[in-house]
């Protein structure tokens, strides 16, 4: 079975710092990718996909990852944070075959000071 | 918002109780899934229903089960609950077709469980 392992429970930023938060996979198969993103008191929410192709996927609100599959890696970054972007991010992974189950991280807390 | 409801909102229950959770599906999708998320944890996948059948389990006793109705909503039932089963209850709607489509995630059920 695939697992996701986020490297940081909570992340402290300041302001238009850069953000990168890791994330890797277990799983020796094909398989597609996400970012979720929680605002506080908001449901869950897709920030970006990666299924094939362009190992750089970009998303929503100026969020990017790159997939490396050698390092079994799901990096999400983006260049200049902002309050808004206080939230929870999860990452998560689904076997491509099957049904459409998807296995998360455990999440990362990231705190923007304004 | 997504589209996706869920009721209710909280629900305070005592162990060995049952509950009941319920899930309506965002127009036009035919699937729902289920995910427990646990304090400080990432949503893990407890059963997905396609058409009315359950489509794929995973890693939870028998005591949850779920329906899907005609109208593709759906319930979640936890049978003698423990204390453990303290959660946020996820629901997640997607249109099945072959290939994956986006799961739209509720806004969940926090259940406690004294």
């Amino acid at each position: 079975a695939q697992s996701v392992s986020q490297h940081n429970h909570h992340v402290i930023l300041s302001e238009a710092a850069s953000l990168e938060l890791g994330c890797n996979y277990s799983y020796g198969g094909t398989v597609n990718l996400f970012w979720y993103v929680q605002y506080p008191g908001q449901h869950l929410q897709l920030l970006l996909k990666y299924f094939s192709g362009d190992p750089l996927v970009k998303g929503i609100k100026g969020f990017e990852a790159e997939f490396i599959k050698s390092k079994f890696s799901f990096n999400l970054r983006k260049p200049s944070v902002q309050w808004s972007d206080t939230a929870e991010y999860f990452c998560a992974v689904r076997e491509n075959s099957g049904y459409s189950t998807l296995t998360f991280g455990k999440g990362t807390m990231l705190l923007v000071s304004p | 918002e997504t589209g996706v409801t869920q009721s209710p909102t909280h629900l305070i229950k005592t162990r060995g109780q049952q509950v009941t959770l319920r899930c309506s599906s965002q127009s036009g999708h035919n699937t729902v899934s289920w995910y427990q998320q646990a304090l400080g944890q990432g949503p893990q996948f407890i059963f997905q229903y396609y058409r009315e059948e359950e489509n794929g389990r995973g890693n939870f006793p028998p005591r949850f089960s779920g329906l899907q109705f005609p109208n593709y909503s759906s319930e979640l039932n936890v049978n003698a609950l423990e204390l453990d089963d303290s959660a946020l209850y996820l629901c997640a709607s997607s249109f099945t077709s072959g290939s994956y489509n986006e799961q739209f995630f509720g806004p969940g059920t926090r259940l406690t469980v004294l």
